[in-house]
This record gives C-alpha cells, sequence and structure tokens, in this order.
C-alpha cells in the first residue's frame, strides 16, 4: 500500500532553515510526480511546490519562490523541501503527496513546522 | 488564469443527499479535477479524481455514497446517505497555469 511519511517538522526562529523529507513506498516512487502542500492554522490548502517524476521540472507558488527548494532522491525513494529565510506566515502543517500528471492521489500525514522566536 | 471556485459551506440532513459544486475558470472546461475530503483534526484524503466527460475514478475505501459528476466547467461531488462522519471540508484540486485548490467547501451535517 502507498505510505508516505514526511518529517524534519519543528520549531524555527524566523530567518531560519528547515529542511523536510517525505519517505515514499509502496509505488514506484520514480514514476509520479510529486506536490509540497501546506496548511496555516485555520486556513485552507495551500500549494507549495510541485516536482516532476524525474525532477527535470520544478515549480514554486509566488509565496515561496526564491526561499523554498523541492528536490527529490529517486534512489532513496524521498522527496523534500529545503525551506529558508522562514517567516512567521510559514507556519503550517506540510504535507506530500503523490500526484500523476499534478493531481493528488494520495497524501502524508503531515509535518508542523512552527516559525517563532 | 485557471481559478476554482467553490461555496464556502454547505449543509444538509442526517441521510439526506449533497451535491457540492467546483466551477472552472473560463477556458478550463476539459481539465480533471480531484476531489479530496479533510474531516476535523485530520489531514487531508483523497476521495476521486473526475475528468470533464464525468467518468471518475474512487480512492481506496471510499464508500458507493461518493460520486462524481461533470457539466461543462462544473464538477460535482454527491454524497447521499449523509452520515455524521461526512462533516468536513471539502476541497477540488488540479495542475496547470493558475491556482491548485479551490478555497474548500465546509460540509455541515444537520
Amino acid at each position: 500500500q502507498v505510505q508516505l511519511v514526511e518529517s524534519g517538522g519543528g520549531v524555527v526562529q524566523p530567518g531560519g532553515s528547515l529542511r523536510l523529507s517525505c519517505a515514499a513506498s509502496g509505488f514506484t516512487f520514480s514514476a509520479y510526480g510529486m506536490h509540497w502542500v501546506r496548511q496555516a492554522p485555520g486556513k485552507g490548502l495551500e500549494w507549495v511546490a510541485f516536482i516532476w517524476y524525474d525532477g527535470s521540472n520544478k515549480y514554486y507558488a509566488d509565496s515561496v519562490k526564491g526561499r523554498f527548494t523541492i528536490s527529490r532522491d529517486n534512489s532513496k525513494n524521498t522527496l523534500y523541501l529545503q525551506m529558508n529565510s522562514l517567516r512567521a506566515e510559514d507556519t503550517a502543517v506540510f504535507y506530500c503527496a503523490k500526484a500523476p500528471y499534478g493531481i493528488i492521489d494520495y497524501w502524508g500525514q503531515g509535518s508542523l513546522v512552527t516559525v517563532s522566536s | 488564469q485557471l481559478v476554482l471556485t467553490q461555496s464556502p459551506s454547505a449543509s444538509a440532513s442526517l441521510g439526506a443527499s449533497v451535491k457540492l459544486t467546483c466551477t472552472l475558470s473560463s477556458g478550463h472546461s476539459s481539465y480533471a479535477i480531484a476531489w479530496h475530503q479533510q474531516q476535523p483534526e485530520k489531514g487531508p484524503r483523497y476521495l476521486m479524481k473526475l475528468n470533464s466527460d464525468g467518468s471518475h475514478s474512487k480512492g481506496d475505501g471510499i464508500p458507493d455514497r461518493f460520486s462524481g459528476s461533470s457539466s461543462g466547467a462544473e464538477r460535482y461531488l454527491t454524497i447521499s446517505s449523509l452520515q455524521s462522519e461526512d462533516e468536513a471540508d471539502y476541497y477540488c484540486q488540479t495542475w496547470g497555469t493558475g491556482e491548485v485548490f479551490g478555497g474548500g467547501t465546509k460540509l455541515t451535517v444537520l
């Protein structure tokens, strides 16, 4: 069965950095595009970034462009999100999601990122 | 620019049916979408992928009470025989140039 397990969340000061990981299993990871999606407290789902199956193309929300980097290691079945210059408004639960042709069909359980001094 | 429009709220009685709508912006009526459910204090759950012709493929373990249909730029999620656990936020999602998620519809089961 498909499993997506996020890790790496925590508390970080404004201006700091954090790297999230998403360990994938139960499917051929290298064949599918993947999203990062976040949800701030009490808010709706916000798309963050998308990466093609082979890592050749990456797309970012304007709110994170230039600060966040999505990447993947298909040999390790792992998706990453490097987050730099973090702001209070980046506080959210971050989800990774499997997305054939960009349409999400599985979600991870989420990892909480809190940006606070 | 791709925009997904959902009503902020909906309500229906226990045991009744409800139809939620996601409207694609002009020029995007051929796009497929996905419907996702988020129960209170839980992560999102994939319900189904819905194509422009109304064909749909549901996620693992999604009950038959959940169905999808399409008409032009409208994508519908119908939930029949409403149960208390169907009270949740429902999001439509697609992929293209523009928005990825609709704003969500909060469904209240009366």
